[in-house]
């Protein structure tokens, strides 16, 4: 098993531009998570899904959109990057009532 | 509103000596709780977890206490050791974890 996957792992962005960064898992997890992480910070919740075509919003969702058409993907979209976006992003994925398995991350600058 | 938070921000330790990691939680119904260590540079790693129907679970060195009574969750490392430096996170929840700011952890030789 590859675990999470994300992609890609670093970003420069322009104030205005929009991306979207993927997450892919293949443990047949139904929960998926979003978090962004700012420098000697804690992890902030985005988003979350507890399984396909279900998602909510978590602790910091403004500026950000998620789909979950597939039990594998979860990407999280922003349309109007900020500066304040300037983070690390990771998606984790979880059994149910169990540990989350967390990706590498993606470090995300927006000037 | 749901928090996790930690006692203190910062912990310094002697190599071999054991360390303690506090967290608070407010939400009573959470019934699954995790610690992470996270190096600088890397993505979380799982350390062990406990739900909420446990009071303690040990595993390789450490050992997790939860107390449900006053909502305190503590991770306890055995024989700290300089590989052991890090911030630790704790979390709460079920199917939307979260977690506390984190703690670093100093292991001095």
């Amino acid at each position: 098993n590859a675990g999470v996957t994300q992609t890609p792992k670093f970003r420069i962005l322009k104030i205005g531009q929009s991306m979207t960064l993927q997450c892919t898992q293949d443990m047949n997890h139904n929960y998926m998570y979003w978090y962004r992480q700012d420098p000697g910070m804690g992890l902030k919740l985005i988003y979350y899904s507890v399984g396909a075509g279900i998602t909510d919003k978590g602790e910091v969702p403004n500026g950000y959109n998620v789909s979950r058409s597939t039990t594998e993907d979860f990407p999280l979209r922003l349309e109007l990057a900020a500066p304040s976006q300037t983070s690390v992003y990771f998606c984790a994925s979880q059994p149910q009532d169990a540990e989350l398995f967390f990706g590498s991350g993606t470090q995300l600058s927006v000037l | 509103g749901e928090s996790v938070g930690l006692h203190l921000p910062t912990l310094s330790v002697q190599e071999g000596d054991n360390s303690i990691i506090n967290c608070a939680y407010s939400n009573s119904a959470s019934d699954y709780f995790i610690w992470y260590k996270q190096e600088s540079g890397k993505g979380p790693q799982f350390i062990i977890d406990i739900r909420s129907n446990m009071d303690k679970r040990q595993g390789q060195r450490v050992t997790v206490l939860l107390n449900k009574t006053v909502k305190h969750l503590s991770l306890q490392i055995a024989a700290t050791q300089p590989g052991d430096s890090a911030v630790y996170f704790c979390g709460e929840g079920g199917s939307r974890l979260t977690f506390g700011e984190g703690t670093q952890l100093t292991v001095n030789p």
